[in-house]
């Protein structure tokens, strides 16, 4: 299985701040990664697919970037409603894998 | 509007088959670019892949639990559905469905850009 890290695991962060997520894959996984986006007792959100597309409906202050092993997200500009835990995920091989998560709070 | 919706017993007995329904409203089963997956959280924890279906009936699981799942659809309904065997606590999770996009390329995209609200089951005698 392609194991997933993300760091850091939790921060916080001020509306308006720049914030910037790392996920790491254990092998290549080109650019095969999803970023979703989770708040307490809600289903996931897809925000980022195929590492830097942006999913229809999401602002445009989410980008991601990335390829092989190390990718980011990007939130320019924190707005209150960003604040949550984000998670990615490899698509590249079965089994599907995410990373353990970063939870972001004030 | 596509919509998922989870359905199944909250409680099952260790050593017992959990058994769960993702009803599909506003799209077919029949569609020829998703999958329809389902994915769960254990309690404070993260989001563990299960598995998913393609309209031909073709699955594909995670390895872990290969031996205890399977995935099935019921187009006439509109539905898929989730079957685990021999649960245990570890099985304590909340269950999502969700529509895996195929985004077609030299090699395929695959995202879960629909989800259901998730359905809560504890593992419990």
């Amino acid at each position: 299985d392609i194991q997933m890290t993300q760091s850091p695991s939790s921060l916080s962060a001020s509306v308006g701040d720049r914030l910037t997520i790392t996920c790491r894959a254990s092998q290549t996984i080109r650019n095969y990664l999803n970023w979703y986006q989770q708040k307490p007792g809600k289903a996931p959100k897809l925000l980022i697919y195929a590492a830097s597309s942006l999913q229809t409906g999401v602002p445009s202050r989410f980008s991601g970037g990335g390829s092989g092993t190390d990718f980011t997200l990007t939130v320019s500009s924190l707005q209150p409603e960003d604040f949550a835990t984000y998670y990615c995920q490899q698509s590249y091989n079965t089994p599907f894998t995410f990373g353990p998560g970063t939870k972001v709070d004030i | 509007q596509l919509q998922l919706q989870e359905s199944g017993p909250g409680l099952v007995k260790p050593s017992e088959t959990l058994s769960l329904t993702c009803t599909v409203s506003g799209a077919s089963l029949s569609c020829n670019t998703c999958y329809w997956g389902w994915i769960r959280q254990p309690p404070g924890m993260g989001l563990e892949w299960i598995g998913h279906i393609y309209q031909s009936g073709r699955t594909y699981y995670n390895p872990s639990l290969s031996s205890r799942v399977a995935v099935s659809l019921d187009t006439s309904k509109n539905q898929f559905s989730l079957k685990l065997t021999s649960v245990a606590a570890a099985d304590t999770a909340v269950y999502y469905c969700a529509r895996v996009v195929i985004l077609g390329a030299i090699r395929d995209y695959y995202y879960m850009d629909v989800w259901g609200n998730g359905t809560t089951v504890t593992v419990s005698s």
